[in-house]
């Protein structure tokens, strides 16, 4: 069964940084492209970043390409999400969510996690 | 960038009712389109993508069809699980959600 834990939201101050990270499990984790996906309070679902499974290509939503970094160690089946200089409107729940094959992505998402709420605060 | 809007954005329904909810894309993107649920208090589940295939596992009172700018997700008999907020997905360039379509128990 695939799991998949997020980690690390918290309320951060405006300007800040913050790092999730998302444990997985229950696959091969290496054979599949990771993303992480965001929902505002109340709000739809925004894509955010995707990362292939060899770590080698990555990409972002233009809202947050420059601010934030995605990254994963294969040898401990771990995905981050580096955020740095957090704004008002990053104020989300931040899903983990595994994308259905491992090289260039498909950007559709099979499994997700049950999220972690990131508050940025003034 | 590619927008996704959907229709209604909210709709009342009865058990064994058949649903439908509309997506439209700004331009084509082919058959890239994925359908989510989230019920309350859920993550999202992925229901369909390439527009018509059933996710493994997933009841086939739940149908997608469409292509192009068009696609509509039907559900043929409203169960109790089905009560939620259900998301249209583009994944013809990189990925972008529909608003959402919140169906709720009449």
């Amino acid at each position: 069964e695939v799991q998949l834990l997020e980690s690390g939201g918290a309320v951060a101050q405006l300007g800040g940084s913050l790092r999730l990270s998302c444990e997985a499990s229950g696959f091969i984790f290496e054979n599949y492209a990771m993303a992480w996906v965001r929902q505002a309070p109340g709000k739809g679902l925004e894509w955010v970043s995707i990362l292939s499974g060899s770590g080698l290509s990555d990409y972002y939503t233009d809202s947050v390409r420059g601010r934030f970094t995605i990254s994963r160690d294969n040898s401990k089946n771990m995905l981050y999400l580096q955020m740095n200089s957090l704004r008002g409107e990053d104020t989300a729940v931040y899903y983990c969510a595994k994308d259905t094959t491992g090289g260039a992505p498909n950007y559709y998402f099979d499994s997700w996690g049950q999220g972690t709420l990131v508050t940025v605060s003034s | 960038d590619i927008q996704m809007t959907q229709s209604p954005s909210s709709l009342s329904a009865s058990v064994g009712d058949r649903v439908t909810i509309t997506c439209r894309a700004s331009e084509s993107v082919s058959v890239w389109v994925a359908w989510y649920q989230q019920a309350p208090g859920r993550v999202p589940k992925l229901l369909i993508f390439d527009a018509s295939t059933l996710e493994s596992g997933v009841p086939q009172r739940f149908s997608g069809s469409g292509s192009g700018t068009e696609f509509t997700l039907t559900i043929t008999s409203l169960q109790p699980d089905d009560f939620g907020t259900y998301y249209c997905q583009q994944y013809q360039d990189y990925a972008s959600f529909g608003p959402g379509t919140q169906v709720e128990m009449k």
